[in-house]
Order: C-alpha cells, then sequence, then structure tokens
C-alpha cells in the first residue's frame, strides 16, 4: 500500500466551525489531491497541489481552502462548516513522471456537519 | 468537458462467472486510465493503469483494455469470487497535474 495517512478518520462538528484535515505521504510525490465522494455525485476534485506551496482549485472548491508547507503534507481547511460539506473526503497523490501516473488513495475522513 | 460512465450501475453474479465491466469516456486525448476497486467505507485501491499506448493490462484475474479511438474500456474478470464484491471505478486524467474524472461505478455483488 502507498504510504498515505489521513486523519482524523471521523469527525463530526458544528455547523459554522472551523475543521481541518490532514494527508501525510511517505512517497515523497509532488502531486497531491483532496477529493470528496458523496452518493450521486461520485468522486469530485475540490482543491490539488503541484508542488510545495503550489496548489489550485478543482471543481468543487467553494468553502474550501489547502495549504502545502511541505512535500508530505497537505491540509484541508473548511473555514466555517455547513451541512452541504457533510462527505466522505480522500486525500490522493500521484508522481508527475508522464510514464507513471498511477494515483492512490488514503482511507478516508468521515466528516459529518451537524 | 471529460466525461466518465459506466454500465452497468450494479452487478450480481454467481461465483464463477466471467464478468465485463464497461467505461466510455467522450474525449479521446487521454494519456492512461486507471481502474479502482472501492470496498464500503474504505478507500480506493488501484487495481490497473493502462497507458494510452498499450491496449491491454493484466493482473491476475484482471485484464483491463483500452480503445482510445472509440472512447472505451473494459475490465474483465475471470472466475468471480465472493471476495471480488465491490464497487469498480474507472478514473481519466483532465486538465493537466493528473487531476482524475470518476465514473460513477459498478456495484458488483459475487455470490455463492
Amino acid at each position: 500500500d502507498a504510504g498515505i495517512t489521513q486523519s482524523p478518520r471521523h469527525k463530526v462538528t458544528e455547523t459554522g466551525t472551523p475543521v481541518t484535515l490532514r494527508c501525510h505521504q511517505t512517497e515523497n510525490h509532488r502531486y497531491m489531491y483532496w477529493y470528496r465522494q458523496d452518493p450521486g455525485h461520485g468522486l469530485r476534485l475540490i482543491h490539488y497541489s503541484y508542488g510545495v506551496k503550489d496548489t489550485d482549485k478543482g471543481e468543487v472548491s467553494d468553502g474550501y481552502s489547502v495549504s502545502r508547507s511541505k512535500t508530505e503534507d497537505f491540509l484541508l481547511t473548511l473555514e466555517s462548516a455547513t451541512s452541504s460539506q457533510t462527505s466522505v473526503y480522500f486525500c490522493a497523490i500521484s508522481s508527475e513522471d508522464r510514464g507513471n501516473t498511477e494515483a492512490f488513495f488514503g482511507q478516508g475522513t468521515r466528516l459529518t456537519v451537524v | 468537458k471529460q466525461e466518465v460512465t459506466q454500465i452497468p450501475a450494479a452487478l450480481s453474479v454467481p461465483e464463477g462467472e466471467n464478468l465485463v465491466l464497461n467505461c466510455s469516456f467522450t474525449d479521446s486525448a487521454i494519456y492512461n486510465l486507471q481502474w479502482f476497486r472501492q470496498d464500503p467505507g474504505k478507500g480506493l485501491t488501484s487495481l490497473l493503469l493502462i497507458q494510452s499506448s498499450q491496449r491491454e493490462q493484466t493482473s491476475g484475474r484482471l485484464n483491463a483494455s483500452l480503445d482510445k479511438s472509440s472512447g472505451r474500456s473494459t475490465l474483465y474478470i475471470a472466475a468471480s469470487q465472493p471476495g471480488d464484491s465491490a464497487t469498480y471505478l474507472c478514473a481519466v486524467p483532465s486538465g493537466g497535474y493528473n487531476k482524475l474524472i470518476f465514473g460513477a461505478g459498478t456495484r458488483l455483488a459475487v455470490h455463492p
């Protein structure tokens, strides 16, 4: 298994509170991603990073921010959680090598906003 | 805009059957396609990555094919087992940086 660790694995939080999810990798891959998975919508990209301090928005970025201060860590922050952000969040990594771009996923964080 | 479709959405088969899962994509300008497996409540496990220069990729009882010109990929599972029960997802890169667009998945149930 690729070395990807997400924390926490489960979290319940109240509407309006800030929440930070962490993704840690030991593969030294340059690219990192945050996806959310929802019934009826499948997996959708929130934000991604193509290097330290280099990040950009994905398809569903509203209400989320990210930071990457080290190669191995990619943080996803919900500044003020809403019920619509109740979801399962997955971190993923991949190499920038075009010949070997296999993506690997973490085990997910189940977030419930009440 | 790239769209990925998987058919069927769900499949129930008896153990031992050979089966085919389908994935289609609208933009054929891809450089690879990846198949994943997801067990309930778990993360995604990479099964096979097919480069655009390849037509097939095999891993054990799994064989994936890719036809870019027709915008299709198939995942063939030989001699299915109850342990194969899971959701199978295909994904293609879109928009650079290996960002993935996923299909909705095929939920497979293999019964003894």
